[in-house]
């Protein structure tokens, strides 16, 4: 079945830019989206098709993708984008697929 | 608006069956796929399954496979998911969730307030 890997936590300081990455076999042909999860919120879409962003999503979160890793950036980081990120695909053989979840942790 | 409006936390015990509602509306129900999340606690995502309710072609994760039903009504816009036989590794948040466009690959981007199913005997 297909995996995405994440790595559990990304911490660092108020302001500096997160860089959170996402790898999947072949994942350079396929679409990855990004969710935000709070606790106790349903996830919201931050980024989709690689590096597309809902128009009430802020600037400072964008995205990419090269070869077998995507990555999702937040520039500036606040206070209020600690959250736990995911990265989703769809396989052809696996349906849908999330990654394990990246804890973003703003010191 | 597009909304999605899940029915209350349930509370059951092993063996038992139950089907949980995602009642939508703002949006054309029969023209986008619609599928569920599993949030077991304190760990990640799942993705269970999407239900196209124009023909009622669904599509299982291989994990959820035979395991759960997703269905859809769309004489009321709704859509089901439903267990024959509850265990209590089913104790989790489910979240019901639209595709965003009329490909299977497109991302959720409208989300239901989850459902709390708690299985204890």
């Amino acid at each position: 079945s297909y995996e995405l890997t994440q790595p559990l936590s990304v911490s660092l300081a108020l302001g500096q830019t997160a860089r959170i990455t996402c790898g999947g076999n072949s994942l350079g042909s396929k679409s990855v989206h990004w969710y935000q999860k709070k606790p106790g919120q349903a996830p919201v879409l931050v980024i989709y098709k690689n590096t597309n962003r809902p128009s009430e999503i802020p600037e400072r979160f964008s995205g990419s993708k090269s070869g077998t890793a995507a990555t999702l950036t937040i520039s500036r980081v606040q206070v209020g984008d600690e959250a736990d990120y995911y990265c989703q695909v769809w396989d052809s053989d696996t349906a849908g697929v999330f990654g394990g979840g990246t804890k973003l942790t703003v010191l | 608006e597009v909304q999605l409006v899940q029915s209350g936390a349930e509370v059951k015990k092993p063996g038992e069956s139950l089907k949980i509602s995602c009642s939508t509306s703002g949006y054309s129900f029969t023209t986008y796929w619609i599928g569920w999340v599993r949030q077991m606690p304190g760990k990640g995502l799942e993705w269970m399954g999407v239900i196209y309710p124009g023909d009622s072609d669904a599509r299982y994760s291989p994990s959820f496979q035979g395991q759960v039903i997703i269905s859809a009504d769309k004489s009321i816009n709704t859509a089901y998911l439903q267990w024959t036989n509850l265990k209590a590794s089913d104790t989790a948040m489910y979240y019901c969730s639209r595709l965003m466009g009329r490909n299977t690959n497109d991302p959720f981007d409208h989300w239901g307030q989850g459902t709390l199913v708690t299985v204890s005997s």
